[in-house]
This record gives structure tokens, C-alpha cells and sequence, in this order.
């Protein structure tokens, strides 16, 4: 069964500091991976996407990794502020056109304290 | 540019009332259209997806209906809503071909 796990469920840093969230999937095969930064009471909207090739790919201070021989991704954020409060969320997709190949995380919901 | 779009933003029905979502996509021809849930909390489902007008594809059983009467027009419909219909509810689209999925801003239903 494909499944992606995300941890923590939650996390709660102050503002400046650094952090990093796990994504850990067994999706099959395997096409890309990608985190989603969701405000509250808002639509996901995509942070990075990433390859089988690929191990790391930046979008400003947002830096996300990919070891696809562990199935393991991981998202780092770098000097955190108060606007990036918010769920992030795993999203895994395997070789296919339609959304029923889409496993998506738990997401982790992120809270930057000033 | 492609722009996606959904209304309301809040809705608030009562049980047993009808439900009608619409999501509709500019700047892009014959996209890929999908309706998720989100429970409070909780990940995101997905409830139906279509790959054209007049197809839709259901990926779980419930209370709920969709329907794509124009290529870029996508509805998510209840005749009668449960109480656990209540959640967010996304539209989302991406090109045919690709499963990049782009979501619009959401409708938060509450059935009271």
C-alpha cells in the first residue's frame, strides 16, 4: 500500500531559529516528490519538486532533500519568521495522469513564535 | 497565466440542505480536474478526478457528486448533506500528462 508518513505531527520553534520536517514513503513507483507549504484555510501551494534524480533542490529558505534509495525527503527551513506558520505537506506521486497516483502526507503543522 | 478559482470561501448549510462547489480554471485548455477533502486536522482526500468533460472518475463512496459540464468547469454536488460532509474542500488541476497539481484557495463547508 502506498503511504507517506511525515513527522512531527507538529512543531513549535521560535522565530530565527532553524528546522527541519521529515517525509518517509513507500509509494511505488516512484515519479517525483514534492512539499506543499499550506496556510490555514488555504490551498496548498507547492514549494519544490523533485526527481528521482535529484537530492536536494532550494527555493529560497526553504531547502529540501531526497534519498530515494531510503525513500526518505526531508524539508529544512532557514531563519525562520512568523509567516511561515503554516502546514507543510509531503506529496508523492508515482508514474501516472490521473490523481489516484497522488499519496499525499499528514502534513506537519509548523508554528514560528516570535 | 494559469489562474484557478473557487467559491464560496465559507459556506455554512444545514443537514439534509443541497450542496453545489464550483471550481473553474483559466489560461489552460482540457486540464486534469480534481475535488479533495480535508478533515480538520487531517490529510488531504481525494474524492473525484476527471480527465475531460462529461468524466468523472470516483475514488471513494459517499454522499457527494461531480460533474464537468465544460472543459474548464468543474462542480462538486451533494443533494442532501450529512453532517460529516463538513471540511475543506479543494479543487485543484494540472496539465494533461503531468501530475503537478495546482489548488485553489478552498472552500471551508460547515453543516451545521
Amino acid at each position: 500500500k502506498n503511504q507517506v508518513e511525515q513527522s512531527p505531527q507538529s512543531l513549535i520553534i521560535l522565530e530565527g531559529k532553524n528546522c527541519t520536517l521529515q517525509c518517509n514513503y513507500t509509494v511505488s513507483p516512484f515519479s517525483n516528490l514534492r512539499w506543499y507549504k499550506q496556510d490555514t484555510g488555504r490551498g496548498p501551494v507547492s514549494l519544490t519538486i523533485m526527481t528521482f534524480s535529484e537530492n536536494t533542490k532550494s527555493n529560497g529558505r526553504y531547502t529540501a532533500t531526497l534519498d530515494a534509495d531510503t525513500k526518505q525527503s526531508s524539508l529544512h527551513i532557514t531563519a525562520s519568521q512568523l509567516s511561515d506558520s503554516a502546514s507543510y505537506i509531503c506529496v508523492v506521486s508515482g508514474n501516472n495522469n490521473a490523481g489516484n497516483m497522488l499519496t499525499f502526507g499528514g502534513g506537519t503543522r509548523l508554528m514560528v513564535k516570535p | 497565466s494559469q489562474t484557478i478559482h473557487q467559491w464560496p470561501a465559507t459556506l455554512v448549510q444545514p443537514v439534509g440542505s443541497p450542496l453545489s462547489l464550483e471550481c473553474t480554471v483559466e489560461g489552460t485548455s482540457n486540464p486534469n480536474l480534481y475535488w479533495y477533502r480535508q478533515a480538520a486536522g487531517r490529510g488531504l482526500q481525494l474524492l473525484f478526478y476527471s480527465v475531460g468533460i462529461g468524466q468523472i472518475s470516483s475514488e471513494v463512496p459517499q454522499n457527494l457528486s461531480a460533474s464537468r459540464p465544460q472543459d474548464r468547469q468543474f462542480i462538486l454536488s451533494s443533494k442532501k448533506l450529512l453532517l460529516s460532509d463538513s471540511g475543506f474542500y479543494l479543487c485543484a488541476w494540472s496539465v494533461q500528462g503531468k501530475n503537478i497539481q495546482y489548488f485553489g484557495a478552498g472552500t471551508r463547508l460547515s453543516v451545521l
